[in-house]
This record gives C-alpha cells, sequence and structure tokens, in this order.
C-alpha cells in the first residue's frame, strides 16, 4: 500500500536552514504530482508547494517563495523540501502528500515531520 | 484566494448519533472541487470525501458529503467511537488550494 515517511525536522534558529525529505513507496512514484503541508501547532492545514512528476514545473504558497525549494528525486522514490530563511512562524508539521493530479485533493499523507523555528 | 469558515468549532455528541459539518466559502468553488478529510490525534490527515460527495476508498459509507457553490456539509450518519477527531475542508477549484480550520468531533 501506498507509504510516506518523512524525516529531516528538528529545531533550527531564525534563519537557519533545513531539509525534509519524504520517502515513498506502493505506488509508481514518477506518476504522480506531490506536495508539502504544514500544520503550525493547534491550527488549520496550509498548501507549501507542489511539484510535477517530470519536475518541470513547481508552485509555492506566497508564505514561503523565494525561501523554500520544493524538489524530488525519481529514481529514489524522494521528495524533498529545502527551507531557507527560517522564521518562527515557519513552525509547524510539515507532511508530504501525494496529489490525486494537478491542483486537486491529497489522496495520502505521511505521517509528518516537525519543524520548529526558535532561538 | 478562497477562504473556508467551518463550522462549528467543536461538535459534542454520542456514539449512535448523527453529525452534521459546514464549510462555508468566502466565494464559489469551481465544479464543486471540495474534499473532505479526518485526522484523528497525532494521525496524519485521511481522505474521506472529494468532488464534494464521492466517498474515497474504503470509506464506510456512513460518511457522506454534499453541497454545491459556496455551502457544503459532510454528514456523518451513525458515529462510532473512531470517528471523534478533527475534520478539515479543502476547495482544489482555484489556486492556492486552501484549507477550513477544521471541526473538532468530541465525545459527550
Amino acid at each position: 500500500q501506498v507509504h510516506l515517511v518523512e524525516s529531516g525536522g528538528g529545531l533550527v534558529k531564525p534563519g537557519g536552514s533545513l531539509r525534509l525529505s519524504c520517502e515513498a513507496s506502493g505506488f509508481t512514484f514518477n506518476d504522480y504530482y506531490m506536495s508539502w503541508i504544514r500544520q503550525a501547532p493547534g491550527k488549520g492545514l496550509e498548501w507549501v508547494a507542489f511539484i510535477s512528476n517530470s519536475i518541470d514545473y513547481a508552485n509555492y504558497a506566497d508564505s514561503v517563495k523565494g525561501r523554500f525549494t520544493i524538489s524530488r528525486d525519481n529514481a529514489n522514490n524522494s521528495l524533498y523540501l529545502h527551507m531557507n530563511n527560517l522564521r518562527p512562524e515557519d513552525t509547524a508539521v510539515y507532511y508530504c502528500a501525494r496529489d490525486k493530479s494537478y491542483d486537486l485533493y491529497f489522496d495520502y499523507w505521511g505521517q509528518g515531520s516537525l519543524v520548529t523555528v526558535s532561538s | 484566494e478562497i477562504v473556508l469558515t467551518q463550522s462549528p468549532g467543536t461538535l459534542s455528541l454520542s456514539p449512535g448519533e448523527a453529525a452534521s459539518l459546514s464549510c462555508r466559502a468566502s466565494r464559489s468553488v469551481s465544479s464543486n472541487y471540495l474534499a473532505w478529510y479526518q485526522q484523528r490525534p497525532g494521525q496524519a490527515p485521511k481522505l474521506l470525501i472529494y468532488h464534494a460527495s464521492s466517498r474515497a476508498t474504503g470509506i464506510p459509507d456512513r460518511f457522506s458529503g454534499s453541497g454545491s457553490g459556496t455551502d457544503f456539509t459532510l454528514s456523518i450518519s451513525r458515529l462510532e467511537p473512531e470517528d471523534f477527531a478533527v475534520y478539515f475542508c479543502q476547495q482544489y477549484g482555484s489556486s492556492p488550494r486552501t484549507f477550513g480550520q477544521g471541526t473538532k468531533l468530541e465525545i459527550k
């Protein structure tokens, strides 16, 4: 079955950088768009970024544009989120999720990885 | 962007009762592109409903979605203990995709 496992979260100081990873299994990874979605403590969900299956298109929420970069390695069934210039408001659980198709709903989610930005 | 407002914030019911959760959009959701997710404590969100009324694979038929335009509803006909969780709606009719703030369904 579909399995998504995030890793790489942790505590980082404001202005710092972090890279999240998501390992996918149970489906043909390079057939699907993939997204990152985050959930700040006690808050709702916010879509962060998505990338096309062929890696020729990516899109970002305005709140992270210019600071975060989504990427993927189809040979290794992995999705990444490179986060630079982190701010306290980026503190959240970050989920990777499989897009049903371009800009639609998310049919599978990982368990999430907590990123805490604090001095 | 489309803002989704869910109500109530918290709903207290007993197992066996029926639940009705609301999701209202700030403007019409194109093609009724609205999904519902369930999130149990400490778990990832799980897709329940897409296209406003289509159940995802493996979702029991006690879950149903309805609505169109700006007003959508998730109904649960007979609450089971495992249904007590937080429920989010999400629109994908226009970019960026946005979520509601969630409704917590708790045991009375």
